[in-house]
């Protein structure tokens, strides 16, 4: 079955690291997405993607880059980890933007 | 900007009865998508309801309706016969594809938690 996995599920690290998130979907869909989730925020979209070579920034880009060299990928990184980035971070997809998303099981990052 | 709006952040049902969720945007666009997702305890975020704005029949699937007034700017989510499997935070969610070039939006509500109670 297609599905959509990210990794690692938790990660601990240190204000001022290097941190990637992968998330890798199985779906072959063009579109694909991260969001974090804190509370009394909802999600927040950070980055997307409608394909490969192609990024695009969200409502709360800053601090974060991804890049798309294949369909199935969209890594996210945080160049330099900061404290107010601990959250859970959301990988989803889709092929058409109207469609609904198929979200990842999340991951839970702190940075400390 | 577009804002979504969800007033209850905690409400509760017993068992087989209905409850209904509400929430509310604001928008200038004409042309957007409407979502409600449920995200269980699990943490995994699933589809609940999609809708369409261009489309006037609320959208239905099986236990779970919306009343969508466009006009009103108003998406709320109706559980009927609700289940102990229905515990969930629930989205409202509004999306406002780019129109040839333009920003891709996806503004999610900041949930409302819901307890079925046997």
């Amino acid at each position: 079955d297609a599905e959509i996995t990210q990794s690692p599920r938790h990660k601990i690290t240190e204000t001022g690291r290097q941190v990637t998130l992968a998330c890798h979907q199985t779906w072959n869909h063009n579109n694909m997405f991260w969001y974090r989730q804190d509370l009394g925020h909802g999600l927040r979209l950070i980055h997307y993607s409608y394909g490969v070579q192609d990024t695009n920034k969200g409502e709360v880009s800053d601090g974060y880059s991804v890049s798309r060299s294949n369909t199935e990928d969209l890594p996210l990184t945080l160049e330099s980890a900061a404290s107010s980035q601990t959250s859970v971070y959301f990988c989803a997809s889709n092929d058409r933007l109207g469609d609904t998303q198929y979200f990842g099981p999340g991951t839970r990052l702190t940075v400390l | 900007a577009q804002t979504v709006t969800q007033s209850q952040p905690e409400m509760s049902v017993q068992e087989a009865e209905t409850v209904t969720l509400s929430c509310t945007y604001d928008t200038s666009e004409s042309n957007y998508y409407l979502f409600w997702y449920k995200q269980p305890p699990s943490r995994q975020m699933i589809l609940v309801i999609r809708q369409e704005a261009y489309k006037q029949q609320n959208a239905t699937e099986n236990r779970f309706s919306v009343n969508f007034q466009k006009a009103a700017k108003s998406f709320s989510l109706k559980i009927s016969d609700s289940q102990l499997g229905d515990t969930a935070m629930y989205f409202c969610a509004f999306m406002k594809p780019p129109i040839t070039s333009g920003t891709y939006k996806y503004i999610f509500g900041t949930g409302t938690r819901l307890k079925v109670l046997a």
